[in-house]
Parts: C-alpha cells; sequence; structure tokens
C-alpha cells in the first residue's frame, strides 16, 4: 500500500520550454501532496506544499509563478515548470500524505529534469 | 543554525556490524520521526516511523526516541552491502501543516 507513482521519470527540454510533472497517488487518498528538489549530493529542497482543491503553499525563494502546481484531485497532483532554464535542471520528487495518518510522508520515484 | 542534525558521514562499517545512525532536532513539540533511505540516483523510502519514546523494532530495524534529549537514532544489525545508502532523518514540522523537516542524511557504507 502507499504507492506514489510520478510521470514522467525523466524529461530533456530545451531551454524556454515548459514541462509538466505528474504526481499520483495510487491506492490511497491523499490530502497532502509535497514537491521537492533535489541537486547532486544534496539534501531534499520542499519546494511547495499542496493541498486539494486550494493554492500550493510555497517555500520561501521558490517562484510560484515559475513552479506552477495543480492539485485538481485527491490522488493527483502537478508542477509544471514553466520557461525551463538549465538552472532548472535538478531530480523533482513529490510526496504524499495519507489522510488522517498524520505526518507520513510517502515518495515517488521522482523525475529527472534536464534543461538544453 | 539546523533544525534536524546529522552527521554526514560517510559511516563505514563491516558488513554483519550493527551501524547506529544518529540525528538531533531543535523543536521540543515535534511529535513524528522518520527515517528514510535514499540510494544514490533514487527517491526516499520510508524506514520507520517512531512517535514514542523508547525503542521500536522492525526486522533488522530498531528506531530510538528520546524526546527529552532531542535525540532519534536507527539501529541496523547485521549490516548488509545492500543497506548502503544515504540515510534521512525526518521530524514533523511545527503547526498542522504537515511537512517535514529533513536532515542532511548520513552516509552509510557497508564494506563486504
Amino acid at each position: 500500500g502507499a504507492v506514489v507513482s510520478q510521470h514522467p521519470s525523466w524529461v530533456i527540454c530545451k531551454s524556454g520550454t515548459s514541462v509538466k510533472i505528474e504526481c499520483r497517488s495510487l491506492d490511497f487518498q491523499a490530502t497532502t501532496m509535497f514537491w521537492y528538489r533535489q541537486f547532486p549530493k544534496q539534501s531534499l529542497m520542499l519546494m511547495a506544499t499542496s493541498n486539494e482543491g486550494s493554492k500550493a503553499t510555497y517555500e520561501q525563494g521558490v517562484e510560484k509563478d515559475k513552479f506552477l502546481i495543480n492539485h485538481a484531485s485527491l490522488t493527483l497532483s502537478t508542477l509544471t515548470v514553466t520557461s525551463a532554464h538549465p538552472e532548472d535542471s535538478s531530480f523533482y520528487i513529490c510526496s504524499a500524505s495519507l489522510a488522517g495518518v498524520g505526518d507520513t510522508q510517502y515518495f515517488g520515484p521522482g523525475t529527472r529534469l534536464t534543461v538544453l | 543554525q539546523k533544525e534536524v542534525e546529522q552527521n554526514s558521514g560517510p559511516l563505514s562499517v563491516p558488513e554483519g556490524a550493527i551501524a547506529s545512525l544518529n540525528c538531533t532536532y531543535s523543536d521540543r513539540v515535534s511529535q513524528s520521526f522518520f527515517w528514510y533511505r535514499q540510494y544514490s540516483g533514487k527517491s526516499p523510502e520510508l524506514i520507520m516511523s517512531i512517535y514514542s519514546n523508547g525503542d521500536k523494532e522492525d526486522g533488522r530495524f530498531t528506531a530510538q526516541l528520546n524526546k527529552a534529549s532531542q535525540y532519534v537514532s536507527l539501529l541496523i544489525r547485521d549490516s548488509q552491502p545492500s543497506d548502503s545508502a544515504t540515510y534521512l532523518c525526518a521530524v514533523s514540522g511545527s503547526g498542522n501543516t504537515g511537512k517535514l523537516i529533513f536532515g542532511q542524511g548520513t552516509t552509510l557504507q557497508v564494506k563486504p
């Protein structure tokens, strides 16, 4: 149980284009989903917290107009990197919390983004 | 000051030994504590959660929590080379946001 999927697992795009990453909870309803970014040999950096049906809460320093988050249902959240640049190349990971089961987060497999 | 601190390592242990990973946290009101394992190039996977003082065992893993000392640890018995990974300590944040505060992680190397 508590399986989270992400799609795509990797993507290569040209500078200036937009990329959408999907995060799905496959066997549970997730009241809250989280988006993280991780650069090589660094720890996880929380980008934003996403609750179904409401606007995402972004961490300080994260541009909300560049990283668009939509949480349309209890099983799906999307992250769109708009006008991507090479410095946005990173490993993007989502996680989801089970409704009513406290703070446990289950992570998706991650999406590796390379911007050329 | 970091909110969750871990020794980055690497911690090197021989196969079959006990690996001891430690974590301290600064927020006294934290209620939930987690250990995640992250292999290189992969996303974190949950190993254990612990909420009460004392020990919690799951197979070869034992989590220990001491809220008075603001300390949580993970013991791995009979360490295997497949346990070689980065271990992330996570602590629930303040408020009811569901956010976790992650440490920098400790890299464990189990040598055959």
